[in-house]
């Protein structure tokens, strides 16, 4: 079963422009982590932002946590080309059990 | 550094012929290992996972079993392939709860 569900499942933005992606989980969790793919390759761990963190940096990106709602959200600032990927919440609500969102798929027009 | 392989990374299968992918993590000992498959333009499907040697946890019934002989090695298997079987087959490790997977670079596996 899907934890995650990421929003919007596609997004196309100019080279230079932020990305935003967005991602709802169900459950309470210990941490949440953003993953990136490109097509047809393995997934890349960007950031994991445990659940008593707000706000995380790395490079371009930015995740916020939102335990609440139950959401987070990645931006990606100053878009290039080679950011062109799909990207993956995922969280770890049950012990060693990684669950994935179903994607957004980022497309930077250069 | 910590490496992982995995292979093949193509495969094409009659139904009903048998599977071995194999995986295999260097640099690091007694990791957490993971198979997951992810279908055509869909989110990645949690299918086994191992916290050590001969120790499996399935997560969803199907035509397909694992087993760990190694501390560094995982290997996902069928007696008889299915056409449901073919997808993106992704071996993962980590190092404990709560910390970041690292991931082979998959098998893509159809089967005809």
């Amino acid at each position: 079963s899907q934890q995650g569900e990421e929003d919007p499942q596609a997004l196309s933005i100019q080279e230079g422009e932020n990305a935003t992606m967005n991602c709802s989980y169900k459950t309470s969790i210990n941490n949440l982590q953003w993953y990136r793919q490109n097509s047809g390759r393995g997934l890349v761990h960007l950031i994991l932002i445990r659940s008593n963190e707000r706000e995380k940096h790395s490079g371009r990106l930015r995740v916020t946590l939102d335990t609440s709602k139950k959401s987070s959200s990645l931006l990606i600032t100053a878009s290039r080309a080679a950011d062109t990927a799909s990207y993956f919440c995922a969280t770890d609500a049950v012990w060693n059990k990684l669950i994935f969102g179903t994607g957004t798929l980022l497309a930077v027009q250069p | 550094s910590q490496t992982i392989h995995q292979w093949p990374a193509t495969l094409v299968q009659p139904v009903g012929s048998p599977l071995s992918l194999e995986c295999t993590v260097e640099g690091t000992s007694n990791p957490n290992l993971y198979w997951y498959r992810q279908a055509a333009g869909r989110g990645l499907q949690l299918l086994f996972y191992s916290v050590g040697i001969g120790q499996i946890s399935s997560e969803v019934p199907q035509n397909l079993s694992a087993s760990r002989p190694q501390d560094r090695q995982f290997i996902l298997s069928s007696k008889k392939l299915l056409l449901s079987d073919s997808g993106f087959y992704l071996c993962a490790w980590s190092q404990g709860w709560g910390e970041g997977y690292t991931f082979g670079s998959g098998t893509r596996l159809t089967v005809v």
